[in-house]
């Protein structure tokens, strides 16, 4: 079945780095966009990134651009999310998604379990 | 950025019980809204996409409809796994932004 599979997360120190990775089974992986979206402990979600199936369209959300670097390796059916500059409040589960395209119209379908990155010193 | 809002941010309903929830747009989004469950410790799932598009597997008590600025989520009878955080989100422009969520709590 289509599955989502992150991992990476940890506890870092401010102004640190950290890679997340997640990957994919049950689909064409290279057909697809992904993207990454978060969630701060008790707070709602909050989209951080997509990248286009080619790889060549990247977006980012202005909280987290000139910071983080998603991409993705089709090889090895994984998307990738590269976090530097790390701050207390990028604390948060990461999820990544498959972002879905029909008729104009987008949405996320299926979702990783997430990931969580405590940033803290 | 397009800001979501949505309304209540809480509710307490009984199993059986009609409920809404109103997801409204800080600019027009057309029909480009997406309706997703969380339950407590779990990723999100889908359940309308493209504002009134009931997705594959989801129980037909849940319908969603609105275009524009203003949308609801309706769900027709509640059922105890229903119980949960609902989110909207548009995918209109990005950056692609969530409502607050509305949590269905039991009465």
């Amino acid at each position: 079945q289509v599955q989502l599979v992150e991992s990476g997360g940890g506890l870092v120190k401010p102004g640190g780095s950290l890679r997340l990775s997640c990957e994919a089974s049950g689909f064409t992986f290279s057909d697809h966009y992904m993207s990454w979206i978060r969630q701060a402990p008790g707070k709602g979600l909050e989209w951080v990134s997509y990248i286009s199936s080619s790889g060549r369209t990247i977006y980012y959300a202005d909280s987290v651009k000139g910071r983080f670097t998603i991409s993705r390796d089709d090889a090895k059916n994984s998307v990738y999310l590269q976090m530097n500059s790390l701050r207390a409040e990028d604390t948060a589960v990461y999820f990544c998604a498959r972002l879905l395209w029909f008729g104009g119209r987008n949405w996320f379908d299926p979702w990783g379990q997430g990931t969580m990155v405590t940033v803290s010193s | 950025d397009i800001q979501m809002t949505q309304s209540p941010s809480s509710l307490s309903a009984s199993v059986g019980d009609r409920v809404s929830i109103t997801c409204r747009a800080s600019q027009t989004v057309s029909n480009s809204l997406n309706w997703y469950q969380q339950k407590p410790g779990k990723a999100p799932k889908i359940l309308i996409k493209a504002a009134s598009t009931l997705y594959s597997g989801v129980p037909s008590r849940f319908s969603g409809s609105g275009s524009g600025t203003d949308f609801t989520l309706t769900i027709s009878s509640l059922q105890l796994e229903d119980f949960a955080t609902y989110y909207c989100q548009q995918s209109y422009s990005t950056p692609y932004t969530f409502g607050q969520g509305t949590k269905v709590e039991i009465k």
